[in-house]
């Protein structure tokens, strides 16, 4: 069982460099995030998506883009890094809206991404 | 708004004491509560979550969490913690299409 398998595990960037997160889950789920992780600010979510060729906006999407083409893949794009995207990246899915959930619902996260950009 | 605030950013245990991580949240719609746990280095695990039902919900590892409609708290408790217990703990809400994550609780247990 893959789960929320998350590309690359590691990055060093330059400033004005651009890269893009690849994040796979194999668990059919319609809704996917990207949350970026920093020292005593908890999860902050970038961008989500509710269904294949949908996206949002979180609580901090200035900076990143995404796309959600197939069911499976959500991209997080940083198109000119800059040093305060130094961050641990987490996607998630999960399998129903966070609201209602139903008893079964939960969210399943990847094992992160960190990225440092000098 | 949406939030859930944690209000211990760091706790420093003994082995075999008790645990109690405060949680509180904010949100006017039905509430849909976790608790995360992040190892060093590694990702967010679910602990436990609360959907409806028993207010007093039991999760992995010997860990449970209360949830006090009237307080708007849903705090994490464990009666004896283990060296293997230090982590990170996350509180989250359940919002409209997103979850809203607390800043974490930085857990260390002292063999």
């Amino acid at each position: 069982n893959a789960g929320v398998t998350q590309t690359p595990k590691f990055r060093v960037l330059k400033t004005g460099q651009s890269m893009t997160l690849l994040c796979a889950q194999d668990m059919n789920h319609e809704y996917m995030y990207w949350y970026r992780q920093d020292p005593g600010m908890g999860l902050r979510l970038i961008h989500y998506s509710v269904g294949e060729g949908t996206t949002a906006k979180g609580e901090v999407p200035d900076g990143y883009n995404v796309s959600r083409l197939k069911k499976q893949n959500f991209l997080l794009g940083l198109e000119s890094a800059a040093p305060s995207q130094t961050s641990v990246y987490f996607c998630a899915s999960s399998s129903f809206p966070a609201a209602p959930v139903s008893s079964g619902n939960t969210i399943y996260f990847g094992e992160g991404s960190w990225l440092t950009v000098v | 708004a949406q939030s859930v605030s944690q209000h211990n950013h760091h706790v420093i245990l003994s082995e075999a004491a008790s645990l109690e991580l405060g949680c509180n949240y904010s949100y006017g719609g039905t509430v849909n509560l976790f608790w995360y746990v992040q190892y060093p280095g590694q990702h967010l695990q679910l602990l436990l979550k609360y959907f409806s039902g028993d207010p007093l919900v039991k999760g992995i590892k010997g860990f449970e969490a209360e949830f006090i409609k009237s307080k708007f708290s849903f705090n994490l408790r464990k009666p004896s913690v283990q060296w293997s217990d230090t982590a990170e703990y996350f509180c989250a809400v359940a919002g409209t299409y997103k979850y809203i994550f607390g800043t974490g609780t930085r857990l260390k247990v002292l063999a």
